[in-house]
């Protein structure tokens, strides 16, 4: 089945330095991915949405200029967390969907186990 | 972004049924219906979806009212493995993006 990887798993970064997250679909090509962070127990919410090949799309209040998204191929999506701070900490976490349209399953999100970002 | 509802918690029995409500009386007429649920410290994983007929897999069945205000994730028997968060969501058939709720959290008892 569909198995999408995040690297690194965990992180921590001292204040105003850059970290870059990886989301790779491992067995499939994702001409979209998606971003979400998570605080603890509260629930995902999406950052932005990220297509092979052309700019990302942000959600309202995500700050695209500190949340980089990089999609330059099929299989991998990056995110940078630029110049980030103790408030930046949390649980981010990719999806893929596999394929385009919405009907079938080609809608389906993949989610990748999340990376944690800790910052000091 | 369509809203959905759900209580933020529930208890099972282990090996018993578990009916998990979500409310989304807001939901449009090409709205998808979407479950998953996410243990802690990892990704959301897939349980289920559905439009307008109720569905069964391998994983859960889902149940969705007449007027699809409302649906009812089915566990038929709960195991410990089952305890997690469990998301419903709303999917238009546009952009596909997930707007995730507050999700219930389901507590497994042995």
């Amino acid at each position: 089945g569909a198995v999408v990887s995040q690297h690194p798993s965990r992180v921590i970064c001292k204040s105003g330095t850059s970290v870059k997250i990886e989301c790779r679909s491992l067995d499939f090509q994702a001409t979209t991915m998606f971003w979400y962070r998570q605080f603890p127990k509260k629930s995902l919410m999406l950052m932005a949405t990220s297509n092979e090949g052309s700019k990302a799309t942000y959600e309202q209040g995500v700050e695209k200029d500190k949340f980089l998204i990089n999609h330059a191929s099929l299989t991998l999506s990056t995110l940078t967390v630029t110049s980030a701070h103790p408030e930046d900490s949390s649980f981010y976490i990719c999806s893929a969907q596999r394929g385009t349209g919405t009907s079938g399953r080609a809608y389906e999100q993949y989610f990748g186990p999340g990376t944690r970002l800790t910052v000091t | 972004d369509a809203k959905t509802t759900q209580p933020n918690s529930m208890e099972s029995n282990e090996e018993e049924p578990v009916h998990l409500p979500c409310n989304h009386s807001t939901i449009s007429g090409t709205d998808y219906i979407h479950w998953y649920r996410q243990l802690p410290s990892q990704g959301p994983e897939y349980v289920i979806h559905g439009l307008t007929s109720n569905v069964n897999n391998r994983m859960a069945s889902l149940a969705i009212a007449e007027d699809r205000k409302s649906s009812t994730l089915i566990l038929h028997r709960a195991t410990l493995r089952d305890a997690a968060v469990y998301y419903c969501i709303l999917r238009t058939n546009t952009g596909n993006q997930f707007y995730f709720g507050t999700g219930t959290s389901l507590t497994v008892i042995p």
